[in-house]
């Protein structure tokens, strides 16, 4: 079926340093990626996706990049700074356009 | 603007027991779906519902429902309550199926 696979499970930074986080998918359908940061306790915040017919998004020290060919998409951090630590999911929407598949989630810990 | 707002927020149900759960979408939005997340994993798609109708079912027992009222709020319901269905029970609006906004979510525990 439908997988998302999301590396790595965890990531330590510097405050200030880039992080990256990757993702790949399997259904060659999926025409939408979104990117959720989810702290202790609250709910999923989508903080930025990306539709297959461009290549790259960004949002100020966010941004996105997709690679359709090799089913890949990736997200960046650039500046990062300790309220940026938290679970971060990565998301394909499936063929039939009905659901999110989501990977297992990335910790980020950005220390000062 | 009001966010997707659910109720209740924690729930504590014996084995067997039947619960429900609710969740009302950002106003103007007519899509719901529901996201079952067990602690340390990514949240896992139950139902959608666009205009009262189901769209989408994922890989969950017949236990599960849900509906859609008339003003876009919805109903997740579980019956025969087992241990494993122990979780966060996540609702999300979108005004079509891109872009998903979540709810705070209901924690429900089964004891």
């Amino acid at each position: 079926g439908e997988n998302v696979e999301q590396h790595p499970s965890t990531l330590s930074v510097q405050e200030g340093d880039s992080a990256v986080i990757k993702c790949t998918y399997s259904d060659s359908a999926s025409n939408y990626f979104p990117w959720y940061k989810q702290e202790l306790g609250k709910r999923p915040q989508l903080i930025i996706d990306i539709r297959s017919n461009v290549g790259e998004k960004k949002d100020q020290r966010i941004a996105v990049t997709l690679n359709k060919t090799a089913k890949h998409f990736s997200l960046h951090i650039t500046e990062t700074q300790p309220e940026d630590s938290a679970v971060y999911f990565c998301a394909a929407l499936n063929q039939a356009g009905t659901a999110l598949i989501f990977g297992k989630g990335t910790t980020l810990s950005v220390s000062s | 603007d009001a966010g997707v707002t659910q109720s209740p927020t924690h729930l504590i149900k014996t084995r067997g027991q039947h619960v429900t759960l609710r969740c009302s979408p950002i106003s103007g939005h007519k899509s719901v779906s529901w996201y079952q997340q067990v602690l340390g994993q990514g949240p896992q798609f139950i139902f959608q519902y666009y205009e009262k109708e189901e769209r989408g079912r994922g890989n969950f027992p017949d236990r599960f429902s849900a509906r859609q009222f008339p003003n876009y709020s919805s109903e997740l319901n579980v019956n025969a309550l087992l241990l494993g269905d122990s979780a966060l029970y996540l609702c999300a609006s979108s005004f079509l199926h891109y872009e998903q906004y979540f709810g705070p979510g209901t924690r429900l525990t089964v004891t």
